[in-house]
């Protein structure tokens, strides 16, 4: 069965630092994938978008590479600070399914003063 | 950006009463929205499409009786849960993506805490 897999266990790093969060798939073939930040209490707010013929999208400090032959994702936050702090989520979609994603289980990351 | 405004925020009633949960596009016209619901700490869990002007689609294991959804014009769509009992307690949030195609980034409300006594 499909699977996407995000590390359940939160990651802790210092301000400053980056973060690196992976996104894992198996039984899947996504045409895109997705990148969301999601706040205690609050819905998941779109953060980067790439394609399966992408490698590499960059938004300010952040960067998402996409490996398909891994079937893998990361998600690089750099210079972190503490507002980074939240939870991250990756979702799929295929190009037949309309805008329907599948989300995986999502990291919280902790980052410190 | 797009914005979607799901209301109410939080609800706590009696069990045995159906609860209605409101998601709008306020700035652009949404033919498919999705419900969601999210334990704590867990991710977020397809429920049903919901299509403008037609039934809406249910992912497996979703009584559509117990949870009904209505889209009524391109910028609405109700999730309504009938006879709520505490097991229905939960975070539920809609989303909606833009038109013109799909791989479009999906646009959230800030989600419903349901709580059933």
């Amino acid at each position: 069965s499909q699977k996407i897999e995000q590390n359940s266990e939160a990651l802790n790093i210092q301000e400053g630092k980056t973060a690196t969060l992976t996104c894992n798939y198996t039984n899947y073939s996504p045409a895109y994938l997705q990148w969301y930040r999601q706040d205690p209490g609050r819905g998941p707010v779109f953060l980067l978008l790439i394609r399966e013929n992408e490698k590499e999208k960059r938004k300010e400090r952040l960067k998402v590479t996409f490996d398909t032959t891994l079937k893998q994702s990361l998600f690089h936050i750099t210079a972190s600070q503490p507002a980074d702090s939240a939870t991250y989520l990756c979702a799929l979609g295929t190009n037949n399914a309309g805008n329907m994603l599948t989300f995986g289980g999502g990291t919280r990351l902790m980052v410190k003063p | 950006g797009a914005v979607v405004s799901q209301h109410p925020s939080r609800v706590i009633c009696k069990s045995g009463t159906s609860v209605k949960i409101e998601c709008r596009s306020l700035d652009f016209q949404a033919t498919t929205m999705f419900w969601y619901r999210q334990f704590p700490k867990q991710s977020l869990m397809l429920m049903a499409t919901s299509n403008e002007g037609s039934k809406a689609t249910y992912e497996q294991g979703v009584e559509k009786d117990k949870f009904l959804i209505n889209h009524a014009s391109l910028t609405l769509s109700t999730l309504t849960v009938t006879s709520a009992h505490p097991e229905d307690s939960s975070f539920y949030i809609c989303s909606a993506g833009q038109p013109h195609g799909s791989n479009q980034p999906q646009h959230f409300g800030d989600g419903t805490r349901l709580s059933i006594l």
